[in-house]
């Protein structure tokens, strides 16, 4: 079973709709990630929680919000979507206790949206 | 601000070796990550450098000079299921965020 997982897998939906991408983990981690990936570009951070209580704005939030539910559990919602938020939507998570501080980060498989 | 840069694609023969340079200017710099993405694909995570030096995993190695803010990416003895996109990304603060480059494509002839 994957440890990352995110529904939707593939959303398409109209201007200004209100959308929700979910996304769960198993591996344990406290720290879970929001990112958006457009064709030529790098993943740019839309939001990021080091923690159930801890939110904070990514490079990119504006036209974004989240909600960390548990641990396991962090949503992207989409209030008024637009075409231009057309993108390849990836979840990840790390875990802040790994010795070194690494911290590096996995992937969920990712959603593809299309606004029209 | 933050910049990170790598060549768009590359093109090799199987069997070969390439590398691939990432430079990058940062507010700070945590350690640097190398992910491996395939099209429509989740990154996976390839190497980490914090050091200067080389890390060896494999058939990929990965090395840093953190005072020429630079890393490479050396994928030896290719095969046609590394065609894919090569991510650079710097951790520039203590907090875990990363900064990605654009990502390199790798196209493997055979």
């Amino acid at each position: 079973d994957a440890d990352v997982t995110q529904t939707p897998r593939n959303r398409i939906t109209k201007t200004g709709k209100r959308i929700m991408l979910e996304c769960s983990q198993t591996k344990g981690h406290d720290r879970m990630y929001w990112y958006r990936q457009d064709p030529g570009l790098g993943l740019q951070l839309i939001y990021y929680s080091f923690d159930v209580k801890d939110i904070n704005k990514g490079e990119i939030s504006d036209g974004y919000s989240v909600s960390r539910q548990a641990q396991a559990k962090f949503s992207l919602s989409l209030e008024s979507a637009i075409p231009n938020q057309t993108a390849l939507y990836f979840c990840a998570t790390s875990d802040q206790t790994l010795a070194g501080g690494q911290d590096t980060q996995y992937f969920g498989p990712g959603t593809r949206l299309t606004v029209l | 601000g933050q910049n990170i840069d790598q060549p768009t694609e590359m093109t090799a023969t199987e069997g070969a070796i390439v590398q691939i340079n990432c430079t990058y200017q940062t507010s700070g710099f945590n350690g640097l990550f190398w992910y491996q993405q395939h099209a429509g694909e989740a990154p996976t995570f390839l190497s980490y450098n914090v050091l200067d030096g080389l890390e060896e995993k494999g058939r990929f190695s990965s090395f840093l000079s953190r005072s020429k803010g630079y890393s490479y990416l050396l994928l030896k003895e290719l095969q046609m299921k590394d065609s894919a996109s090569y991510l650079c990304a710097v951790k520039a603060d203590s907090w875990g965020k990363l900064q990605f480059g654009a990502g390199t494509q790798v196209v493997v002839t055979p």
